[in-house]
């Protein structure tokens, strides 16, 4: 069955700190992948998606993220946080042909002022 | 606006009280879902719709009860509610059958059964 690993629970990092964040699916086929954000008391949006063509992909404020397909991994990036990051952070996975979007576990980052 | 409206926000109930939570989209869209958050578990889907009369199951399915009979509209049914359900559920929508695109997320509804 389909599956999303994220590796991290809960990070914390100091302000201007880089970011990467583990993300890890079991599908062998093809994928549309996806990371989404919840910011504290409020529902998820998404950052950044992929579906196919250039394996690194940009997103909103900042993040990034890199489709490694022999890794089956999605990691998600930010050269610089901010207080502002502060949230908790779902890789999701879709496999193409039906209606399943698989979330993993979540990553809480804390950032500190 | 562009949204999808969940209803009740929250919720307490007994266990073995019928409920349901009802989910809108404005945005036309085709595809809708309905997950559960709890802690350490991330989101899981309960049911999905990819348009009008078709819905499936998701991994969690086991005591809900979904039905798609316009477009707009996805209630969530728990016929006989459990503590287990206790949980904060997210409807969600994205445009064509299937969530490729962008999912629009409601703005949750905390449920509590005693």
């Amino acid at each position: 069955a389909q599956s999303v690993s994220q590796h991290n629970h809960h990070v914390i990092l100091s302000e201007a700190a880089s970011l990467e964040l583990g993300c890890n699916y079991s599908y062998g086929g093809t994928v549309n992948l996806f990371w989404y954000v919840q910011y504290p008391g409020q529902h998820l949006q998404l950052l950044l998606k992929y579906f196919s063509g250039d394996p690194l992909v940009k997103g909103i404020k900042g993040f990034e993220a890199e489709f490694i397909k022999s890794k089956f991994s999605f990691n998600l990036r930010k050269p610089s946080v901010q207080w502002s990051d502060t949230a908790e952070y779902f890789c999701a996975v879709n496999n193409n042909q039906g209606g399943k979007l698989i979330f993993g576990q979540g990553t809480e980052l804390s950032v500190k002022p | 606006e562009a949204q999808v409206t969940q209803n009740p926000r929250y919720l307490i109930t007994v266990t073995g009280k019928k409920l349901t939570v009802t989910c809108s989209q404005n945005m036309n869209h085709e595809y809708m879902s309905w997950y559960r958050q709890d802690p350490g578990l991330g989101l899981r889907q309960i049911y999905y719709s990819m348009n009008v009369e078709v819905t499936d199951k998701g991994d969690v399915p086991e005591g809900y009860k979904v039905s798609r009979k316009e477009k707009r509209n996805f209630p969530l049914i728990l016929e006989s509610p459990s503590p287990n359900q206790t949980s904060l559920y997210f409807c969600a929508s994205s445009p064509g059958k299937a969530p490729g695109g962008e999912l629009f997320f409601g703005e949750g509804s905390r449920l509590t059964v005693l």
